[in-house]
Order: C-alpha cells, then structure tokens, then sequence
C-alpha cells in the first residue's frame, strides 16, 4: 500500500482553470504539506496542517487553498490557473518522533 | 529563519570516483533535524538518513557516509565507488524540533546538487 498517495500524477490545464490536486496518507501521521518544486528543481513549502488545523501558510497566492476534511487528506485546490503555477506538486506527511518526513510521488501541473 | 545552502549546483565525475556534496546550514534553534533526500531521474523524493542536533556522530551505510559537524554547521554527504545508479539531484533539508505544535514544522531544503555519475 502506498503510504502518501496523490491523484494525478500528471495534469495539464489551461489558464484560468480551476483545478484539484487531491493527497491521502495512510500512515496515521497528524500533519501535512504542501510543497512545490519549480523548474530549478527547488522545494518550498507552501502549507502545513496539524490535524486538519493550518499552520503554516507560507507566502503562496490566495489562489491556492488547501482544505483538509480529515487528518488523513489534504487537497489543494488552485484557481484561475496561471502560467508560473506549472511546477511538480509535493504532498508530504510527518510524525514527530522520531522526526520524519514521507512524500507522495509528486503531480507534475503543466498550465498552457 | 532558517537556510540550507548547497553551494555545489551540479558535480560530474567518473564511475567508481568518491564524491561529497556538501552542506552548510543556518539555524537560530538550538535543537534541529538535519535530512538528506534523493531525487532520480523519475522523480521521487528519496529518504536517505535523518540527523538530530544532539547527535554528532558520523554515520555510515554501504557507500553512502554522512559527516556532521555542528562547529561548522555542516552535514556533509560522501558516497564512496560512485555508481551510475547515483546519479540523481540530492538535497539537504533542515526542521526545528519542536516548535509549532510539536511537529508541524516543514523541512527547508537546500537548491540541491545534480550529481551526474558517467560510465
């Protein structure tokens, strides 16, 4: 079974589209993330949520929320779907001791 | 803030070669986690080993050896007889310990290295 699962794993859209990115965790870990990877390979992170609370929301635009319904999901939903937005989407999950980090395989959003 | 730089953009070198991508951390929290992840061509982010700041003990495993040096803020990675199978982006990452709840808090990663190991 996969620990940290994200649907899809490609998605290419055209700008001004509204698009989900949805990401599962069976791990039983109570936070999530967000991270993005553009296309100098960097990874920022983007959200945080520590049993369905947010608490990081780094400077990301208010076009991106992130909705988690259960500790065990976290979706990001992007609107109005901007060029500069195409990049590889990590969903990740932790536990706190000891300290460790899971990552879903990515989505790679290619926006045209 | 916290910062990791890898000043290293891109290595190259031959088959069998040793090599060490290095590492070099900034942090105000006297308590942390240090992590190094592979990334492969295809693209997913590989767990290597994780280090807390309590522990300074150099690590190895297989060809793969970490040296950390909190006097230097550094947590350097060597992989010894480099295979192709190596080639890959590897990135250094850093966490608080215990700030934000207890374990909300993301990992910081460096820009990585893109290690390219020829035949």
């Amino acid at each position: 079974d996969t620990a940290v699962s994200q649907t899809p794993k490609y998605l290419v859209t055209q700008m001004g589209n509204d698009k989900s990115i949805k990401c599962e965790q069976n791990l039983g870990h109570d936070t999530m993330y967000w991270y993005k990877q553009d296309s100098k390979k960097f990874l920022k992170i983007m959200f945080s949520y520590n049993n369905k609370e947010l608490i990081i929301n780094e400077t990301v635009p208010n076009r991106f929320s992130p909705k988690s319904p259960d500790k065990a999901h976290l979706n990001l939903h992007i609107n109005s779907l901007e060029l500069g937005d195409s990049a590889v989407y990590f969903c990740a999950s932790s536990q706190v001791s000891p300290r460790g980090y899971t990552f879903g395989s990515g989505t790679r959003l290619t926006v045209v | 803030a916290q910062k990791v730089t890898q000043a290293q953009t891109e290595i190259s070198v031959v088959e069998k070669e040793d090599v060490t991508l290095d590492c070099v951390y900034e942090t105000r929290d006297t308590t942390y986690y240090l992590f190094w992840y592979k990334q492969p061509p295809s693209g997913e982010l590989v767990f290597l080993i994780r280090r807390n700041s309590f522990d300074e003990q150099n690590e190895i495993s297989g060809r793969y050896s970490w040296n950390f040096q909190k006097s230097t803020s550094s947590f350097n990675f060597t992989i010894t007889a480099s295979q192709v199978v190596d080639s890959a982006v590897y990135f250094c990452a850093l966490t608080p310990l215990g700030r934000s709840g207890g374990g909300a808090d993301g990992l910081t990663f460096g820009k990585g290295t893109h290690l390219i190991i020829q035949p």
